[in-house]
């Protein structure tokens, strides 16, 4: 069963100070991991695709990278405006029908940026 | 670009009415939507999933005479929950993929806070 575990639970920051946050999955053939990020109250913004372990993909203060069994996403000198749940899902190469549409979520990271 | 909007943003009913959650892809064609629903502090659990014109695959345990989808068109699809009681009470939230939005992305709604009375 394909699954999605992120890691820590609750993250709480510094203005400025550099983190990451983990996504480890096991799924039978990855076609992409997404990370989404989610403000309360609101739906999940997209971040990134990652399609293939070493891939790299930036925006702004977050970078995001893939291996075999995980993925990080890093926060460079965060800003209190940061402060949101991050997602990671993943969605598996299956039989080719609507089921190999499926996100499958993490629990998320609560992130914390004190100014 | 990929944008998907929802409607209503928030709504209260009484317990046994039924209620109409519209999704909307604003700038792209859907072919495919996803609806989830969201417990505080939990992370989303998919309800189901349907194409256009196509009747909708729904997760194990979620009752698809309760939650009626209709996907009539590539740009809306419809969630409507019957006999609403209190503990249909979430966030409910779509999302979207189809031709225009990249290769797999799904984009999601702003969500639709339902509380049942």
């Amino acid at each position: 069963e394909d699954q999605v575990t992120q890691s820590p639970e609750a993250l709480r920051l510094q203005e400025g100070e550099s983190s990451s946050l983990n996504c480890s999955y096991t799924v039978s053939g990855l076609r992409g991991l997404f990370w989404y990020r989610q403000d309360p109250g609101k739906g999940p913004e997209f971040l990134f695709t990652l399609y293939s372990a070493g891939e790299e993909k930036e925006k702004e203060r977050l970078k995001a990278t893939l291996t075999k069994k995980e993925s990080f996403l890093h926060i460079t000198a965060p800003k209190p405006e940061d402060s949101a749940t991050y997602l990671c899902a993943v969605q598996a190469i299956t039989r080719p029908n609507l089921g190999a549409q499926k996100l499958v979520f993490g629990q998320g990271t609560r992130l914390t940026i004190n100014p | 670009g990929a944008v998907v909007s929802q409607h209503p943003s928030w709504v209260i009913c009484k317990s046994g009415t039924s209620v109409k959650i519209e999704c909307r892809s604003l700038d792209f064609q859907a072919t495919t939507m996803f609806w989830y629903r969201q417990f505080p502090k939990q992370s989303l659990m998919l309800m189901a999933t349907s194409n256009e014109g196509s009747k909708a695959t729904y997760e194990q345990g979620v009752e698809k005479d309760k939650f009626l989808i209709n996907h009539a068109s590539l740009t809306l699809s419809t969630l409507t929950v019957t006999s609403a009681h209190p503990e249909d009470s979430s966030f409910y939230i779509c999302s979207a993929r189809g031709r225009g939005t990249g290769s797999y992305e799904q984009y999601f709604g702003p969500g639709t806070r339902l509380t049942v009375t």
